[in-house]
């Protein structure tokens, strides 16, 4: 399997703008996880999505997110409109079902820069 | 709720040392434990693992054995490489809480030749 895969990679965009990240789990995986890096917050967690259904978006930071996943192969997380603050690096994870907890899968990150 | 405290860096060492990076963790039931390394400009991945209490993980060199009496997992390797530079997330979660990772603030690790 290729991993988790996200993209793009980079976005810059302008304030205001509208941006969408994208993101396809692990073939089979159960877990959705969209989370933000930055260096005053560390590791987020925005929401995660079980058998596609959000459980919990209790990290999103404000209305201005929204995240979706329409079926089991691909999940957006939307920035509708953007600011400089949301600037971060947000990673995708996706993690399968199992009897006992198992680990995440990481995707390589898209980093947004908002200017 | 969920927490997992680990010491704050950056942590720089020369080649072949020992190191060290505490972590500690407040859950309720029995959480799997998990360390994450994060090499520049890439995600995560996962460095190592235990499930149950006295449960030792390991690879690449790296060591960690889950203490449920002190509530720990603290990370450690013998004879540290410059490769090993990079960014150690310790963190946790529970089936019943999702499976969701509750993260650490993370540690950079230098190694300098």
């Amino acid at each position: 399997d290729a991993g988790v895969i996200q993209s793009p990679r980079h976005e810059v965009t302008e304030m205001g703008q509208e941006v969408t990240l994208r993101c396809k789990p692990i073939s089979g995986h159960d877990y959705l996880f969209w989370y933000r890096q930055t260096m005053m917050r560390g590791l987020e967690l925005l929401i995660y999505f079980n058998n596609n259904v959000p459980i919990d978006d209790s990290g999103m930071p404000e209305d201005r997110f929204s995240a979706k996943m329409p079926n089991a192969s691909f999940s957006t997380l939307k920035i509708q409109p953007s600011e400089p603050r949301d600037s971060a690096v947000y990673f995708c994870a996706s993690s399968p079902r199992g009897e006992r907890q198992t680990e995440a899968f990481f995707g390589q990150g898209t980093r947004l820069t908002v200017v | 709720g969920n927490s997992v405290t680990q010491m704050e860096g950056p942590v720089t060492l020369s080649e072949e040392a020992f190191l060290t990076i505490n972590c500690t963790y407040t859950a309720t039931g029995y959480p799997s434990l998990f360390w994450y390394v994060q090499y520049p400009g890439e995600g995560l991945q996962l460095l190592l693992k235990a499930t149950k209490a006295d449960d030792k993980g390991s690879n690449k060199g790296f060591e960690a054995t889950y203490r449920k009496e002190t509530t720990s997992f603290h990370l450690e390797k013998g004879s540290v490489q410059v490769s090993d530079s990079a960014v150690y997330f310790c963190a946790l979660n529970r089936v019943a809480a999702g499976n969701k990772l509750t993260f650490g603030g993370g540690t950079r690790v230098l190694v300098k030749p």
